[in-house]
């Protein structure tokens, strides 16, 4: 089975300075889906980023960005010029990109992000 | 933008009863998903839906739990006999395509509390 750890259960950043969320994954697989999803205290879960494992490149997508470093199972994720709006619950996110394994996704335990005006 | 949609965003019950979550996927979605979180836990995978049958579940979504889609919008969680241990927030997906290739969108959640 696959797991998904996050190690920060809370991080804080000043407005307009990088912060970096940290995300370990454990998984026998080779191909796979990796994912960050913001919660904001509206509750709705978004979507912020998305890897494929298969792709060298790290995603990127505005002021965020995917440090993703497959054969040490990380997935860490960079905020530039943090807004207060980037306040929210950050969850990392697994799913195998096998169609027998099914489609659920394995969420890590969550890095609640401040930002400081 | 299309968003998925849950009600109640909150809803109590006493121990014993049944309760019905209700969810509006976005409306091209085939896939459907119910996930939780228990406070201070991390969110759990509970089903997923596809073409009017369950295509997974978890070992959490035992007997007591059933989903349904009664008409060609709503998606709904059915916990038979809540227990103490039900209280959480419930969390309804959906996604357009193949899982493989579609990301799911994700509803605000039902907040469930269990007296």
């Amino acid at each position: 089975a696959q797991t998904v750890t996050q190690s920060q259960p809370e991080m804080s950043v000043q407005e307009a300075e990088t912060v970096t969320l940290s995300c370990t994954y454990d998984t026998s697989e080779s191909d796979y889906y990796l994912f960050w999803y913001k919660q904001p205290p509206s509750r709705q879960m978004i979507l912020v980023i998305r890897q494929e494992a298969y792709k060298q490149q790290n995603a990127t997508e505005n002021r965020f960005s995917v440090n993703f470093q497959k054969a040490a199972k990380s997935f860490s994720l960079k905020i530039s010029d943090s807004q207060l709006g980037d306040a929210a619950m950050y969850f990392c996110a697994y799913r195998s990109a096998l169609e027998t394994s099914g489609s659920r996704l394995t969420f890590g335990e969550g890095t609640q992000l401040t930002v400081n005006p | 933008e299309p968003e998925v949609t849950q009600t109640p965003s909150h809803q109590v019950t006493q121990m014993g009863q049944e309760v019905i979550l209700r969810c509006v996927p976005i409306s091209n979605h085939l896939y459907f998903y119910w996930y939780r979180q228990i406070l201070g836990q991390k969110v759990e995978f509970l089903v997923s839906f596809y073409n009017n049958e369950i295509s997974e579940k978890s070992e959490i979504f035992d007997d007591q739990f059933s989903v349904e889609r009664p008409d060609g919008s709503n998606f709904t969680l059915k916990i038979r006999s809540t227990k103490l241990e039900d209280s959480a927030m419930y969390f309804c997906a959906s996604s357009e395509d193949r899982p493989m290739n579609t990301e799911a969108f994700f509803g605000q959640g039902t907040r469930l509390t269990v007296v």
